[in-house]
C-alpha cells in the first residue's frame, strides 16, 4: 500500500531533550516536506526536499533540522525543544512537478508533539 | 508571491443542503491549486486539484470546485451535504515551477442533523 509513515505519532518531551521524528514514504517520490500545524494558523511549512541532499527552508524552519540520505526517508530533529514546539506535525511527500504532474502531495498520519 | 485565503473559519449547513467553502488565492505565475479535507485526529486527504485543463473540477464524495482566474478564486461546493462531511478544509496554493505550498487557515465545516 503506498505511504507515507510517520513516528512517533504521539509524544511528550521536556524542554532542551534532543528529538527525532522520523518520516518514510514507499512511493519513490523525490520531494518530501515537514509542515506544522496550529490551530487558527492552518499547515505552514517547515522544511522541504527536492531529492537526495536537496534540502531547503520553508516559512518556519527556526529550532528545525532536516536530513535527506535515502529517497525514501526524511527525519525531521530538534535538537532542543522548546514549549513554542509543541504541535502537530505532518510529513509529506509528492512526485516531482512536471507540466503532466501537478505534484499533489500525500500526507503521513501526524505525530502529536507536546514539549513541557 | 502566493498567497491564499480562506474566507470563513466556520460553516454550518444542515444536512441535505448545499456546501460552499470559500477560497481567495494570489499567485505570481500559473497556480497549481488543491482543496484537501482533514477527518479529527487524521491525515490530510485530497479532495481535488486544478490542473488547467479544465475550470470545473471534481472531486471525491461529490465536492467540486471552480477555478475562476478573473476573481482569483477557486470556491468548493457539494450539491447535498451528508453528516460524514464534517471535517476541516484547507484551500492550497503552489505555483508551477516552485516546491512551496501555501496552505489556507482551514474551514471548519459542521453538519447539522
Amino acid at each position: 500500500e503506498a505511504q507515507v509513515t510517520q513516528n512517533p505519532r504521539y509524544l511528550i518531551t521536556v524542554t532542551g531533550k534532543k528529538l527525532t521524528v522520523t518520516c518514510s514514504q514507499n512511493m519513490n517520490h523525490e520531494y518530501m516536506s515537514w509542515y506544522r500545524q496550529d490551530p487558527g494558523l492552518g499547515l505552514r511549512q517547515i522544511y522541504y526536499s527536492m531529492n537526495v541532499e536537496v534540502t531547503d527552508k520553508g516559512d518556519v524552519p527556526e529550532g528545525y533540522k532536516v536530513s535527506r540520505k535515502e529517497k525514501r526517508n526524511f527525519p525531521l530533529i530538534l535538537e532542543s525543544p522548546s514549549p513554542n514546539q509543541t504541535s502537530l506535525y505532518f510529513c509529506a511527500s509528492s512526485l516531482s512537478k512536471t507540466l503532466a504532474n501537478t505534484g499533489e502531495l500525500f500526507f503521513g498520519e501526524g505525530s502529536r508533539l507536546t514539549v513541557l | 508571491a502566493q498567497s491564499v485565503t480562506q474566507l470563513d473559519s466556520h460553516v454550518s449547513v444542515s444536512e441535505g443542503t448545499p456546501v460552499l467553502l470559500r477560497c481567495n488565492y494570489s499567485s505570481s505565475y500559473s497556480p497549481s491549486l488543491f482543496w484537501y479535507v482533514q477527518h479529527p485526529n487524521k491525515g490530510l486527504q485530497l479532495l481535488l486539484k486544478y490542473t488547467s485543463a479544465a475550470t470545473l473540477v471534481k472531486g471525491i464524495n461529490g465536492f467540486e470546485a471552480e477555478f475562476k482566474k478573473s476573481e482569483t478564486s477557486f470556491h468548493l461546493t457539494k450539491p447535498s451535504a451528508h453528516m460524514s462531511d464534517a471535517a476541516e478544509y484547507f484551500c492550497v496554493v503552489s505555483d508551477r515551477g516552485t516546491y512551496k505550498y501555501i496552505f489556507g487557515t482551514g474551514t471548519r465545516l459542521k453538519v447539522l442533523a
